[in-house]
């Protein structure tokens, strides 16, 4: 098992409602991605965090929003949620060295199975 | 939509024997990496290749890219039971901060 752990494994939340999950990066990582991942499919990349700062994000809208602290763990907030956005939601950390060229292998926490009714 | 697309998308092996799986993918990219997801768990990282290199080994693993045809493949050794999994070709695009991760292949290995 990799150092990341995620909280809460499951979460059951009503359409329309807000949502936060955490996650704790492994030690010594300094950067956090996070993925949705419905039944069946890939994992699709949501953001990423290097230094509390956002430095990449994919075809999501703004209602999915995130936090990196100084620790280096993590927040994504879903606000508004739609019965669509019942996935695994899955936070990877990474070393990360502010250049693209350098991206490095990711470790995975066990996710958060998030449930919207 | 996933950039990387894995095939096959389902493969049945017998204890033993040798498992390959290919990814393509679309625009250039710094490096691709495999995972290994078991039951809708975390993903566990296998092997990354840099887009400067052509092949990679690591245990029972080689892994080879081909930039030119924008293709990598996986192949496994000896596979074992417990190497049933689903297996994602991640690429980083270049200039990007962006993972994408393809449709994945589902082994199966039989005892």
């Amino acid at each position: 098992e990799t150092g990341v752990t995620q909280s809460p494994t499951h979460l059951i939340k009503t359409r329309g409602q807000q949502v936060t999950l955490r996650c704790s990066s492994q030690s010594g990582h300094n950067t956090v991605s996070w993925y949705q991942q419905a039944l069946g499919q890939g994992p699709q990349f949501i953001f990423q965090y290097y230094r509390e700062e956002e430095n990449g994000r994919g075809n999501f809208p703004p209602r999915f929003s995130g936090l990196q602290f100084p620790n280096y763990s993590s927040e994504l907030n879903v606000n508004a949620l739609e019965l669509d956005d019942s996935a695994l939601y899955l936070c990877a950390s990474s070393r990360g060295t502010g250049d693209s060229r350098s991206s490095y292998e990711q470790y995975f926490g066990p996710g958060t199975r998030l449930t919207v009714t | 939509s996933q950039q990387g697309e894995e095939d096959p998308q389902a493969l049945s092996i017998q204890e033993g024997e040798n498992a390959t799986m290919n990814c393509s993918y679309k625009t250039s990219i710094n490096n691709l990496q495999w995972y290994r997801q078991n039951s809708g768990r975390g993903l566990v990282h296998l092997i990354l290749i840099r887009s400067n290199e052509r092949e990679k080994h690591s245990g029972r693993l080689r892994v080879t890219l081909d930039t030119s045809k924008k293709s990598s493949s996986l192949l496994i050794t000896a596979s074992r039971a417990a190497d049933t999994a689903s297996y994602f070709c991640a690429t980083v695009t270049s200039g990007t901060y962006k993972y994408i991760f393809g449709t994945g292949t589902r082994l199966k290995v039989l005892a």
